[in-house]
């Protein structure tokens, strides 16, 4: 069964760096983009960005340009989302989705809590 | 960045239909945004129901279609379930590997 795999729950204070990561199996790791998608509290979902875990490309939404780094590490089968000068409005649950098959499956949700 | 636009919330009767819509503030959504539809019931991920406009996963209910309809994405429930009570989210596509999310309609099923 395909699967992926998401770090814990983290807190963090404002003007820091996060980096969560997203550990899949059960499919071939390289052959598929990994997306990124940030879910404030009671909010929508909010693209964020993506990586190409063959050769690293990644592609970045506007809002997070500059602040996020996507990677791949194609030896451990694991995404990693960086983010930088973290705000108050960070807080959110971000999760990972793999283009398998169409925006399916989702990993299960890291919550990022940004408090002082 | 386009802004995807959808209902905040909806109402449909059991049994009843009900349309769901997906604008974009850059002009009419084409096939060419390959319309993805999501629902997300509470305290889970959301799962994929339709992509492409009308192509549906294999645990996508019968009762869901997709369309495009005046201009819109739009995600029509015929024969509303309570168990179809959730939240349900569009993403299209923009240029090249470039997705944008709608704000999310919650349906009730009352």
């Amino acid at each position: 069964e395909v699967q992926l795999v998401q770090s814990g729950a983290e807190v963090r204070e404002p003007g820091t760096t996060l980096k969560i990561s997203c550990k899949a199996s059960a499919y071939s790791f390289s052959d598929y983009y990994m997306h990124w998608v940030k879910q404030a509290p009671g909010k929508g979902l909010e693209w964020m960005g993506l990586v190409d875990p063959e050769d690293g490309e990644t592609r970045y939404a506007e809002k997070f340009q500059g602040r996020v780094t996507m990677t791949a590490d194609t030896s451990a089968d694991t995404v990693y989302m960086e983010l930088s000068s973290l705000k108050f409005d960070d807080t959110a649950v971000y999760y990972c989705v793999v283009d398998l098959n169409w925006f399916e499956p989702w990993g299960q949700g890291t919550l990022v809590t940004v408090s002082s | 960045q386009a802004v995807v636009t959808q209902e905040p919330s909806l109402t449909v009767s059991p049994g009843g239909t009900v349309t769901l819509t997906c604008g974009s503030s850059t002009g009419a959504v084409t096939s060419g945004h390959y319309p993805y539809w999501f629902q997300q019931k509470p305290g889970q991920a959301p799962r994929a129901l339709m992509y492409d406009t009308s192509k549906k996963h294999s645990w996508t209910p019968a009762r869901f279609s997709g369309s495009l309809l005046g201009g819109k994405a739009a995600l029509t429930l015929s024969g509303a379930q309570p168990e179809d009570e959730a939240d349900y989210h569009c993403m299209l596509s923009y240029s090249s590997l470039h997705w944008v999310f709608g704000g999310g309609t919650k349906l009730t099923v009352l």
